[in-house]
């Protein structure tokens, strides 16, 4: 039974440009959350997604978009990359029938964006 | 807003030694309350959870919390800590679809 799993591992753009990170669920899960883990910082909310919508978003500006796939797989889009924007951006699956288990999130390893 | 505070940010602890981690938590109606840790190199695991009922939970490897309504804090514990547990430790909250993480405290326990 695979976790979540997230690619690329490690990522390095200049400011301006624009990045895609991918997320597959922990299988079952219908759920995905994104986060971003600045160093020495916990993981900040940026959004939610549950059947193919936004349904939840943290305080991000609209640089920052997703998009949640049929087989529940998940994309974060960052655009205009800024150097404020390094860090590791996580991905959590859930099952959103499962109430207030859905706090109880499975990670992915996180994706590392370095922004020069 | 909702906002959870951890008050360590370093501990450092020799084995056996007991440990006790804080954490508060500013939402007054129902709460959802986590403790997840990030061992070095691995991904963010959840070690324990409340969510109504006994305030005092147990989790994964001996670690237990309490949760005090009445001071709106959630602490870690574990009476003798291994090299093992050295890792960064998070405590969240559940609300309206997103956890929300205090800043972390990372734990270093040397033989």
């Amino acid at each position: 039974d695979a976790g979540v799993t997230q690619s690329p591992t490690h990522l390095i753009k200049t400011r301006g440009q624009q990045v895609t990170l991918r997320c597959s669920p922990k299988s079952g899960h219908d759920t995905v959350s994104w986060y971003q883990q600045a160093l020495g910082q916990g993981p900040q909310f940026i959004f939610q997604y549950y059947e193919e919508e936004e349904r939840q978003r943290g305080n991000f500006p609209d640089r920052f978009s997703g998009h949640q796939f049929p087989n529940y797989s998940s994309e974060l889009n960052v655009n205009a990359l800024l150097l404020g924007d390094s860090a590791l951006y996580l991905c959590a699956s859930s099952l959103s029938a499962s109430g207030v288990w859905k706090g109880a999130q499975y990670f992915g390893p996180g994706t590392r964006l370095l922004v020069l | 807003a909702q906002s959870v505070s951890q008050h360590n940010h370093h501990v450092i602890l020799s084995e056996a030694a007991s440990l006790e981690l804080g954490c508060n938590y500013s939402y007054g109606g129902t709460v959802n309350l986590f403790w997840y840790v990030q061992y070095p190199g691995q991904h963010l695991q959840l070690l324990l959870k409340y969510f109504s009922g006994d305030p005092l939970v147990k989790g994964i490897k001996g670690f237990e919390a309490e949760f005090i309504k009445s001071k709106f804090s959630f602490n870690l514990r574990k009476p003798s800590v291994q090299w093992s547990d050295t890792a960064e430790y998070f405590c969240a909250s559940y609300n309206t679809d997103k956890l929300i993480f205090g800043t972390g405290t990372r734990l270093q326990v040397f033989p």
